[in-house]
Formats: C-alpha cells, sequence, structure tokens
C-alpha cells in the first residue's frame, strides 16, 4: 500500500520568513513525487515534481529515500505563498495517492 | 493549455438520485481521475482509467461507478445518492511516457450537494 503523510494541517509564518511544509511517504517501490498547490478560487495545479530537480517559484523540494521525505521549502515567505499544498505520490499502475494538505498562511 | 473541463460547477440532488459527473479533457491524455477532495481529509481517489474502457479502483469506490467509453471523456456515477456523497469531486488527467508520469491537470472541481 502507498502513503502521503503531511502532518501538519496548518502552518503560519512571517513574510520573509523560511517554510518547510513535511511530506513523509511510504512506497515499496520507486515513488515519484509532486507538489500540488491550490490558492483561493483558484483549481489544484502542479507546483513541482522531484524527477525535474527545479525551483518553483522559489520552492525547492528534494528526495530523500533514506528518511522517505519529499519536504518543500522556500528560504523567505511571500504573502503570494499562501494557499494549500498538496504532496502526491504515485505509484504502480499510476495509481495517485494524495496527502491530507498543509495550509500555508504568510503573515503580513 | 491542457484543459480538463467538468459539466457543473454547481450540482443539488436529493438522495437516492442517480447522479453523473462528467469530465473532458482536450490533450489526448491516456489517464484519467475522479478524486473526493474535502476537508481535513485531503484528495482521496475513487476511480481512475488509464485507457479506454479500462478502469481501477482507487481508495474510496464504494457507491460510485465510471465509464470511459471515449479516450477524452471520463463520467463518474452516484448510483443512488446519499448525505455522506456532498463533497467536491475533481476531475484530472495526466499522460504517461517510457514509465514516467507526467503530472496531473485538474478541473475546475464539481460542488455535489446531496440532500
Amino acid at each position: 500500500a502507498q502513503r502521503v503523510t503531511q502532518p501538519e494541517k496548518l502552518l503560519s509564518v512571517f513574510k520573509g520568513a523560511p517554510v518547510e511544509l513535511k511530506c513523509n511517504y511510504s512506497y515499496s517501490g520507486s515513488p515519484e513525487l509532486f507538489w500540488y498547490v491550490q490558492y483561493s478560487r483558484q483549481r489544484l495545479q502542479l507546483l513541482l515534481r522531484h524527477i525535474s530537480r527545479e525551483s518553483i517559484k522559489g520552492f525547492t523540494a528534494d528526495l530523500n529515500k533514506g528518511e522517505t521525505s519529499f519536504h518543500l521549502k522556500k528560504p523567505f515567505a511571500q504573502e503570494e505563498d499562501s494557499a494549500m499544498y498538496y504532496c502526491a505520490l504515485t505509484g504502480g499502475y499510476q495509481k495517485v495517492t494524495f496527502g491530507t494538505g498543509t495550509k500555508l498562511q504568510v503573515i503580513p | 493549455d491542457v484543459k480538463v473541463t467538468q459539466s457543473s460547477r454547481y450540482l443539488v440532488k436529493r438522495t437516492g438520485e442517480k447522479v453523473f459527473l462528467e469530465c473532458v479533457q482536450d490533450m489526448d491524455h491516456e489517464n484519467m481521475f475522479w478524486y473526493r477532495q474535502d476537508p481535513g481529509l485531503g484528495l482521496r481517489l475513487i476511480y481512475f482509467s488509464y485507457d479506454v474502457k479500462m478502469k481501477e479502483k482507487g481508495d474510496i469506490p464504494e457507491g460510485y461507478s465510471v465509464s470511459r467509453e471515449k479516450k477524452e471523456r471520463f463520467s463518474l456515477i452516484l448510483e443512488s445518492a446519499s448525505t455522506n456523497q456532498t463533497s467536491m469531486y475533481l476531475c484530472a488527467s495526466s499522460f504517461s511516457l517510457a514509465g514516467l508520469t507526467y503530472e496531473q491537470y485538474f478541473g475546475p472541481g464539481t460542488r455535489l450537494t446531496v440532500t
């Protein structure tokens, strides 16, 4: 069985502070991991995927297979980063599992 | 731009009614998905399909069925709607290439209320 855990329902940080949204997974094979974001009144959209190893809107995420984690980080939070963030895993046969999401609130 | 459209943004149905939610994508994606999104529970996969006429159960298929007769269209059916199926329903599509899965593109969602 595959599982994704996002331990924080809500994360509040001040503007300019570093952000780390946690994601841990459980999967016996080689997972494909993604971060999705949902801004207020917008549809869910991809933020980044681990295989691309790129930085999007200042966010990065590194896959740590030893710790089975894929935490999302940004050095300096901006107000426009306030949104709902979901970690997702694609396992065998294209099955996708999402975490329960973390609401990021950036305080001005 | 990939477009995933859903037939309704808001829907109100009565308990026991049969409900059809339709999803259409225009980018020739092989994979299509239906989720429900509930506060505190995130997105939960109901069914998915990786080819025409193929379907796989997700994590919460009970009370739902699906149909995929054409590549671009994936329908979710609630055979007999119940109040605990009141939720936001999201459709998504994606493609796979050389064993890699690419990102999902989501529709705007259908907020279903069952009274």
